[in-house]
């Protein structure tokens, strides 16, 4: 079993619609989650971080995370075509990263 | 500031040739990575120097040798190129503070004939 599990997608929504991003890992020693964001020939940018279990808002993006169930979830309010890009979720225990496969959203104007 | 850069940008090798991607970067960061992104793989990574001076492997470093020259420069190096290791190359830095903040630079498109 992967460490991380993802949704390849594609993911395609209209504009305005509410996104919903998940992940899984397996490795109950993590502690921290993040979402990374990577346009189309581009490296992935860091885009939301939470420590523990929790929510965390930051504008139209709420990262959530269930340590209980071990569930990364990402939400997106009001989508936008510049949205479009592929999601990575990643987790560490501290120096390394290991990440999901990559969800990718079309957001359709 | 540039922050990751990354040379070559694209690459092309016939099987058996041997290159050398380079990175290098200027935020004064501790830790530098080199990841593989392959179509339904995900990023995984090669190699991984937590310090100047040392280097450590990663999920999949079979094929692959790194030099960290100093602090700023971490380059990965095909000795002998296989069509499996056509992929798109990342650098990334970490400062060592925020985990997982990990500054990504823009990749080498690397393909193997």
């Amino acid at each position: 079993q992967k460490e991380v599990e993802q949704d390849p997608g594609p993911l395609s929504v209209p504009e305005g619609a509410i996104v919903s991003l998940n992940c899984t890992y397996s490795n109950s020693a993590f502690q921290y989650f993040m979402w990374y964001r990577q346009y189309s020939r581009k490296g992935p940018e860091l885009l939301m971080y939470t420590y523990s279990s929790g929510n965390k808002e930051d504008g139209r993006f709420t990262a959530q995370v269930d340590k209980s169930s071990k569930y990364i979830s990402l939400f997106i309010r009001d989508s936008q075509p510049s949205d479009s890009a592929t999601y990575l979720c990643a987790t560490t225990g501290y120096s390394t990263l290991t990440f999901g496969k990559g969800t990718m959203l079309l957001v359709s104007p | 500031n540039a922050g990751v850069t990354q040379t070559p940008k694209f690459q092309v090798l016939k099987t058996g040739q041997s290159m050398t991607l380079q990175c290098a970067q200027d935020m004064n960061h501790n830790s530098m990575y080199w990841y593989r992104q392959d179509p339904g793989m995900g990023l995984r990574l090669i190699y991984y120097s937590a310090s100047e001076g040392t280097t450590d492997k990663g999920e999949v470093p079979n094929g692959y040798n790194v030099s960290r020259l100093n602090k700023r420069e971490f380059s990965l190096r095909l000795e002998s190129a296989a069509p499996s290791q056509t992929s798109v190359y990342f650098c990334a830095s970490w400062s060592g503070t925020r985990a997982g903040e990990q500054f990504f630079g823009p990749g080498t498109r690397l393909t193997v004939l």
